[in-house]
């Protein structure tokens, strides 16, 4: 089945820096590719998502890359805020169908004042 | 719209017992997956219901079961409860539930604590 690795597991930033979560994943059919922000105590949230057919996706501060060769895409959060603090989940489907996403172990993202 | 709503929000239980848990999509959303949250495994796809068929499963042992009725609304079973049972069961409900084309919403999660 599908396996998907995140990197890193915590992530400590400056107020106002960027800050890169990286994940690989392993079935070349995957084709979609979300990442969702939890914050403690509250539901996973979608902050945004790539298809395979696109490389690059913005969205204000937020941006996702894919390389579909290389099997890996990030997420890239610019001048980082501190309501950023959460943990950051990147997820895979399994390649089409009605297959459930398979997760990323999660990156605790924390935004030092 | 209201969102992705599960209950109960909580639930303590003891080994041995069963538990059913509920989720209600967002209006419109025919497709509802479930997904187990623990600190140790991280987030696990149960299984995917649409139109009130099971459509795709995941590798959870038979004791983990599920439904979903012909207003969309999904419940979830677990039987003979165990310790590691312990977790937030997330639902997450999408359009068609088509991967690579739907997003999945999350509900709040149902807390189940087994003692």
């Amino acid at each position: 089945g599908e396996n998907v690795e995140q990197h890193p597991s915590t992530l400590s930033v400056q107020e106002g820096d960027s800050a890169v979560i990286k994940c690989t994943y392993s079935d070349s059919a995957s084709n979609y590719f979300p990442w969702y922000k939890q914050e403690l105590g509250k539901r996973p949230q979608l902050i945004i998502d790539i298809r395979s057919n696109v490389g690059e996706k913005k969205d204000q501060r937020i941006a996702v890359t894919l390389n579909k060769t290389a099997k890996h895409f990030s997420l890239h959060i610019t001048e980082t805020q501190p309501e950023d603090s959460a943990v950051y989940f990147c997820a895979v489907s399994a390649g089409g169908g009605a297959d459930g996403l398979t997760f990323g172990k999660g990156t605790h993202l924390i935004i030092q004042p | 719209k209201a969102g992705v709503t599960q209950t109960p929000r909580y639930l303590i239980k003891t080994r041995g017992q069963q538990v059913t848990l509920s989720c209600s999509p967002i209006s419109g959303h025919r497709s509802v997956s479930w997904y187990q949250q623990t600190p140790g495994q991280g987030l696990q796809f149960l299984f995917e219901y649409f139109s009130e068929t099971q459509r795709n499963k995941g590798n959870f042992p038979g004791r983990f079961s599920g439904r979903q009725f012909s207003n969309s609304r999904s419940e979830m079973n677990v039987s003979t409860l165990e310790l590691g049972d312990s977790a937030l069961y997330l639902c997450a409900s999408s359009l068609d539930g088509l991967a690579g084309v739907d997003t999945q919403y999350f509900g709040p999660g149902t807390r189940l604590t087994v003692l």
